[in-house]
């Protein structure tokens, strides 16, 4: 079983629409969970961190953490064209090793 | 990139011959990382730097060795490139263990 599992997609929606992306896990360690955002060519880049269960809001991005269903969302709210990148999710027990998952690739349509 | 300078940016080299890939970073941050992302793995960690002179080995660590001289500088060496090792490389830092990794904007490297 692969310590993380991530729909690859593509997934297409228009501008505006509400964005849902997913990653599963199997390691119970795991403390930080984490989501890059990363656009063509690009290294990624951190979008959001969190160490526990629930929800964690900024700006049009949430992040939502469930721990007894090893489960992890990033929600985008009135998507923009600009929000097209590959997502990955990421995660950690220890702070070194992380486990990233393959990516979402999202394209917003104008 | 977080003052994270990753060179060269392409690069393409025949199987059999040495390669180096440099990160430099102006953030003074201990921790520095060496991973390669590749479709279908995700990203995956390589080597890793806890400060000068100290380093170890990642989850792919075989066919590359590193070395950190100085802070802001972290070499990844591919002793003798094979095909398998044509992948995008991008180095991170992180001032420590708990807190968030920045990555640079990667190395493109093509093993003919």
């Amino acid at each position: 079983q692969k310590e993380v599992e991530q729909d690859p997609g593509p997934l297409s929606v228009p501008e505006g629409a509400i964005v849902s992306l997913n990653c599963t896990y199997s390691n119970s360690a795991f403390q930080y969970f984490m989501w890059y955002r990363q656009y063509s060519r690009k290294g990624p880049e951190l979008l959001m961190y969190t160490y526990s269960s629930g929800n964690k809001e900024d700006g049009r991005f949430t992040a939502q953490v469930d721990k007894s269903s090893k489960y992890i969302s990033l929600f985008i709210r009135d998507s923009q064209p600009s929000d097209s990148a590959t997502y990955l999710c990421a995660f950690s027990n220890t702070g070194n090793q992380f486990y990233f998952g393959t990516g979402t690739s999202l394209t917003v349509i104008p | 990139d977080a003052g994270i300078t990753q060179s060269p940016r392409h690069k393409v080299t025949e199987t059999g011959t040495p390669v180096t890939l440099r990160c430099h970073q102006t953030e003074n941050h201990r921790y520095m990382y060496w991973y390669r992302q590749d479709p279908g793995h995700g990203l995956r960690l390589i080597h890793y730097s806890y400060g000068v002179k100290d380093t170890d080995k990642g989850e792919v660590s075989d066919g590359y060795s590193v070395s950190r001289s100085k802070t802001e500088d972290f070499l990844l060496t591919l002793e003798s490139a094979t095909s398998s090792q044509t992948s995008v490389y991008f180095c991170a830092i992180s001032e420590s263990v708990e807190t968030r990794k920045y990555f640079g904007a990667g190395t493109r490297l093509s093993v003919l």
